[in-house]
């Protein structure tokens, strides 16, 4: 995971509680994800960022909202948790070839 | 149906044998392919991608694409008991909202016996 960082590794929330996901990477990439896995399916994108200070929605964005405060840094928000947002979730950076792809190690979260 | 389709598997192969792993996808104008290993608690990794019809070798692995028959498949020769993971299929499909969005499958489980 050398050049995308994710904090927390693990967090438990209960219905109703906030919390943000941060994510960075020091590649100088453009462009960044964030992805969430559930068990026994693939990734499915929630925002990504093409470039700094552009946002977009991706396949799953209710309940999300993300800011990309700068190039290295892309943090995604959940105002209001439910249980169904309880997954693993992926941050990733992709560089000028979409052969240059990092993902981070990951936040473990658990809704209750 | 769904976008990228893999067999979930679980796949089991011996050690020293070859393990292939099949991926479809719908978009028929889809350009780019790609392949990752997951190990269990651990994230993504890229280990293979083509974009042009025929095969791609790398080591032991080697990326086949066909794109008449929308399938890619990961050919892993002399498997080896670390090769045990989940390998997951993702396309760049030309009808995703950007140039760089990525559509994954579900992955494949993959089992190397000793």
């Amino acid at each position: 995971n050398a050049g995308v960082t994710q904090t927390p590794k693990f967090q438990v929330l209960k219905t109703g509680q906030s919390m943000t996901l941060q994510c960075a990477q020091d590649m100088n990439h453009n462009s960044m994800y964030w992805y969430r896995q559930d068990p026994g399916m693939g990734l499915r994108l929630i925002y990504y960022s093409a470039s700094e200070g552009t946002t977009d929605k991706g396949e799953v964005p209710n309940g999300y909202n993300v800011s990309r405060l700068n190039k290295r840094e892309f943090s995604l928000r959940l105002e209001s948790a439910a249980p169904s947002q309880t997954s693993v979730y992926f941050c990733a950076s992709i560089g000028t070839g979409l052969y240059e792809q990092y993902f981070g190690p990951g936040t473990r979260l658990t809704v209750t | 149906q769904k976008e990228v389709e893999q067999n979930s598997g679980p796949l089991s192969v011996p050690e020293g044998a070859i393990a292939s792993l099949n991926c479809t996808y719908s978009d028929r104008g889809s350009q780019s392919f790609f392949w990752y290993r997951q190990y269990s608690g651990k994230s993504p990794e890229l280990i293979m991608f083509i974009y042009s019809n025929g095969d791609k070798e790398d080591g032991r692995f080697t990326a086949q694409l066909n794109k008449a028959s929308q399938y890619v498949s990961l050919l892993i020769r002399d498997s080896q008991p670390s090769d045990s993971a989940t390998y997951l299929c993702a396309v760049n499909m030309r009808s995703s909202g950007s140039a760089r969005q990525l559509t994954f499958g579900s992955g494949t489980q993959l089992t190397v016996l000793p």
